[in-house]
């Protein structure tokens, strides 16, 4: 089983602030993902890092992909309570019997006060 | 209408009701998923379906029986629920199984509360 850790699990923080939240495994994935869910909704694609070393922005936020392709990191500069939700990573792993399927981490409470 | 939706979008059940919920997909994608999410736990992958054949079953319990009429459709049919089954049930689509890097489009979910 290839398992993704995120941390930290829960983030507090005030309005205007800049966070990370880090995806790490011991396992290759040949891409890694990160999704969003917000309450009572379903988790929605955000970015798709593949290449190691990849770094990818979207608006306000910042995904990096591990040279070793085992690891990615999530920066948000200058929260907003929009940013408020569920973070999740998750991985296809590169080969093996997972082919294929997603990995997910437990995901990261941001909770972004005004 | 696009993306995934899921039905119903609340369930409140007994442990001795059959109830059976719906995922619909009109995206064109090839593989179809159940996934159940709880507090605190990753979510946990229950059943994969690629072109309509159940590729994988995640040693889920036989009190939850996945079905795939086709591409488009997936449901989940529900017995004898025990109340730790209660969860946000999610239903996952993407283009197939293959090598490509795409991401996985997830309806709203259903929220099944067993008392």
């Amino acid at each position: 089983t290839q398992l993704l850790e995120q941390s930290p699990q829960f983030l507090s923080i005030q309005e205007g602030e800049n966070l990370t939240v880090y995806c790490n495994s011991s396992s290759v994935f040949s891409s890694l993902q990160w999704y969003r869910q917000e309450p009572g909704e379903g988790p929605v694609l955000l970015v798709t890092v593949v290449t190691g070393g990849e770094v990818k922005k979207l608006k306000r936020l910042t995904f990096q992909f591990g040279d070793a392709r085992k690891d990615s990191s999530l920066h948000i500069t200058a929260a907003q309570p929009g940013d408020t939700g569920l973070y999740l990573c998750a991985g296809r792993p590169a080969g093996g019997t997972s082919y294929g399927k997603l990995t997910f981490g437990q995901g990261t409470i941001l909770t972004v006060h005004p | 209408e696009t993306g995934v939706t899921q039905t119903p979008r609340h369930l409140v059940m007994g442990m001795t009701n059959k109830k059976s919920l719906k995922c619909e997909q009109h995206l064109g994608h090839n593989a179809m998923y159940w996934y159940k999410q709880s507090a605190k736990k990753p979510l946990e992958l229950m059943f994969v379906y690629n072109f309509k054949e159940q590729t994988e079953n995640n040693s889920v319990p036989s009190r939850f029986s996945p079905e795939c009429p086709n591409s488009s459709h997936l449901f989940l049919h529900l017995h004898t629920l025990q109340p730790e089954d209660s969860a946000l049930y999610l239903c996952a689509s993407s283009q197939d199984l293959g090598t490509g890097n795409y991401g996985y489009t997830f309806g709203s979910g259903t929220r099944l509360t067993v008392v």
